[in-house]
């Protein structure tokens, strides 16, 4: 079946790291992503993982990808207040590419 | 990155009236466009996939009648909300997928909120 689930919220210091956790159930999955939503406003890709992959690390960003898990994690260097948003992990099906969400992981950054 | 552009970004309408909503890859072809809906606070709940040229495939729950989908471009779905009512007041949002680059990333449309009033 497929179903993304991840903590509703995590709450940081500035200046810390953050860790958003993700968990699937589908190892059909073939790509992996992690968009920014900021209130009112649509989703920003920030970064994805292709299945065969283990990490991938992108300025403040790393990715960890688990496979055996079905475990994904978004790790945040140096948070800062403007990083407070939601954040979506996803995976994407198949050849029909439609991504199944998560239900979203409210970061809140405080000075 | 590409750009998708979605409009409007607010409409208010009318309970029975329709309301449609435009999503445009602005820089790149999408045969795949897909639509969404987000409640408050919550995830994104797939909708419909559109593909260009033909009929959209809906997802179970999905009242193909009340979301009228058409794909009539390689750059442009609308999804049409027909007799709406307060329940339908949401966030829509739309994404595409290049021609030919179906694993790769889907670019997101800035979201429509619509408010039936």
């Amino acid at each position: 079946g497929e179903d993304v689930e991840q903590s509703l919220f995590l709450s940081v210091r500035e200046g810390d790291s953050s860790v958003i956790n993700c968990t699937y159930t589908d190892s059909s999955s073939t790509y992996l992503y992690w968009y920014k939503q900021e209130p009112g406003a649509g989703l920003q890709l920030l970064t994805y993982i292709f299945s065969n992959m283990d990490m991938k690390q992108d300025q403040r960003l790393t990715v960890l990808l688990n496979k055996k898990d079905k475990h994904l994690s978004l790790r945040i260097a140096d948070t800062q207040t403007g990083d407070s948003a939601i954040y979506f992990c996803a995976e994407t099906l198949g050849k029909g590419g439609k991504l199944i969400f998560g239900q979203g992981t409210e970061l809140s950054v405080k000075p | 990155g590409a750009v998708v552009s979605q409009h409007p970004s607010r409409v208010i309408c009318k309970s029975g009236t329709s309301v449609k909503i435009e999503c445009r890859s602005l820089d790149f072809q999408a045969t795949t466009m897909f639509w969404y809906r987000q409640f408050p606070k919550q995830s994104l709940m797939l909708m419909a996939t559109s593909n260009e040229g033909s009929k959209a495939t809906y997802e179970q729950g999905v009242e193909k009648d009340k979301f009228l989908i058409n794909h009539a471009s390689l750059t442009l779905s609308t999804l049409t909300v027909t007799s709406a009512h307060p329940e339908d007041s949401s966030f829509y949002i739309c994404s595409a997928r290049e021609w030919d680059r179906a694993n790769t990333e889907a670019f997101f449309g800035q979201g429509t909120r619509l408010t039936v009033v």
